[in-house]
């Protein structure tokens, strides 16, 4: 079965400092992947997603991500960080093969971004 | 457009009871996915419905049931309610069950089980 780690649990960071949140998931296989933004009491915000083409996909509010197949990564990255990022970051995975296309989410990476 | 909607926001219900939470899909989508989120977690998923039948379940137990009507709004109900039921639940609609369709989310329905 499908499952997907987030590393880090809380980064950390100044503003206008770049930031890389990571991500990996357990099989090559065919995948599509995904990362969704969360701010407090809130729902689930799409940031990107990669469903296939080229390995580097671009998001809104300036993030990117590099789709890795090899080292089976998705890592979240944006060059300058703002106050207003601070939020907790999801990745998750969507796997063709089950029929159902259900998300398979990690536990989160909570950015803070310090002044 | 209006997105996905949910309700109630907020409720609190005693440990043995029956809970029923509600999801209006974004206009044209067929599709309703439902997500448990405990403090602390990425979600969960519950099951999904397309075109008001059940299209896969997550490894929730049967009192955990859903529906799906012909205007693509869905129920999610859960029966003999635990203390582990306590979470955020999310209701997400895509335009199709298909691959690569995105999942478009609510803003959930925060139930507190004491």
């Amino acid at each position: 079965a499908q499952s997907v780690t987030q590393l880090d649990s809380q980064v950390p960071v100044f503003e206008e400092a770049p930031v890389e949140l990571r991500c990996n998931y357990s099989s090559s296989v065919s995948v599509y992947l995904f990362w969704y933004v969360q701010y407090p009491n809130q729902g689930l915000q799409l940031l990107l997603k990669y469903l296939s083409g080229s390995t580097l996909v671009k998001g809104i509010n300036g993030f990117e991500a590099e789709f890795n197949k090899s080292q089976t990564s998705f890592h979240l990255r944006k060059p300058s960080v703002h106050i207003s990022d601070t939020a907790e970051y999801f990745c998750a995975v969507s796997d063709p093969v089950s029929g159902t296309y259900k998300y398979i989410f990690g536990t989160g990476t909570r950015l803070k971004v310090l002044a | 457009e209006t997105g996905v909607t949910q309700s109630p926001t907020h409720l609190i219900k005693t440990r043995g009871q029956q809970v029923t939470l509600r999801c209006s899909s974004q206009s044209g989508h067929n599709t309703v996915s439902w997500y448990q989120q405990a403090l602390g977690q990425g979600p969960q998923f519950i099951f999904q419905y397309y075109r008001e039948e059940e299209n896969g379940r997550g490894n929730f137990p049967p009192r955990f049931s859903g529906l799906q009507f012909p205007n693509y709004s869905s129920e999610l109900n859960v029966n003999a309610l635990e203390l582990d039921d306590s979470a955020l639940y999310l209701c997400a609609s895509s335009l199709e069950a298909g691959g690569g369709y995105e999942q478009y989310f609510g803003p959930g329905t925060r139930l507190t089980v004491t």
